[in-house]
């Protein structure tokens, strides 16, 4: 079974300042792990993904994000922040295996102020 | 955008009524997902389907039901829906390909009064 903890579950932030936001997971097989983004009243999007590689992922939006396996972690960053950034990201997991199924974390919600 | 569509997009219900809810894709995805959405929790598997007519349980089936009787459809049943069954429901898709990328719909806000 895989588990996903998101450290923060709110974060205030500026306009144009960074930000970084903090997803931890537990696994005993390798997985895929991705960001997904809730804008208010939406669906989720996929933000970006981590499958194999290079292990800074760059996606949408001016997100990137940074696997590091032996702290077992995939945390989130944006160098500077748009108000249009304002949204829930979820954090999840899903094993390498033909399993399907994503873990999400918590949640963590940006606000971001002008 | 990836073609899903939910109805109803929003509901009201009472204590021990039936609902369901409608997932529909022009994706021609093989496998679909509802997931329920509570604050402090993310998003909870529900149930999942890997093609017509097979489905299996998620973290959270208690209480519901799917059937899944034409690719594009996959509905979500609450046989005798209960106050903890309040929720927003998504139905998510992925392909045989990448079946680990899963694409959600916009959602369908359920509340049992």
């Amino acid at each position: 079974a895989q588990s996903v903890t998101q450290l923060d579950s709110q974060v205030p932030v500026f306009e144009e300042a960074p930000v970084e936001l903090r997803c931890n997971y537990s696994s005993s097989v390798s997985v895929y792990l991705f960001w997904y983004v809730q804008y208010p009243n939406q669906g989720l999007q996929l933000l970006l993904k981590y499958l194999s590689g290079s292990t800074l992922v760059k996606g949408i939006n001016g997100f990137e994000a940074e696997f590091n396996k032996s702290q077992t972690s995939f945390h989130l960053r944006k160098p500077s922040v748009h108000i249009s950034d304002t949204a829930e990201y979820f954090c999840a997991v899903t094993p390498r295996s033909n399993d399907y199924k994503l873990s999400f974390g918590a949640g963590t919600t940006v606000t971001v102020r002008a | 955008d990836a073609g899903i569509t939910q109805s109803p997009r929003h509901k009201v219900t009472e204590t021990g009524t039936p609902v369901t809810l409608r997932c529909h894709q022009t994706e021609n995805h093989r496998y679909m997902y509802w997931y329920r959405q509570d604050p402090g929790h993310g998003l909870r598997l529900i149930h999942y389907s890997y093609g017509v007519k097979d489905t299996d349980k998620g973290e959270v089936s208690d209480g519901y039901s799917v059937s899944r009787s034409k690719t594009e459809d996959f509905l979500l049943t609450l046989e005798s829906a209960t106050s903890s069954q309040t929720s927003v429901y998504f139905c998510a898709i992925s392909g045989q390909r990448s079946h680990y990328e899963q694409y959600f719909g916009p959602g369908t806000r359920l509340t049992v009064t």
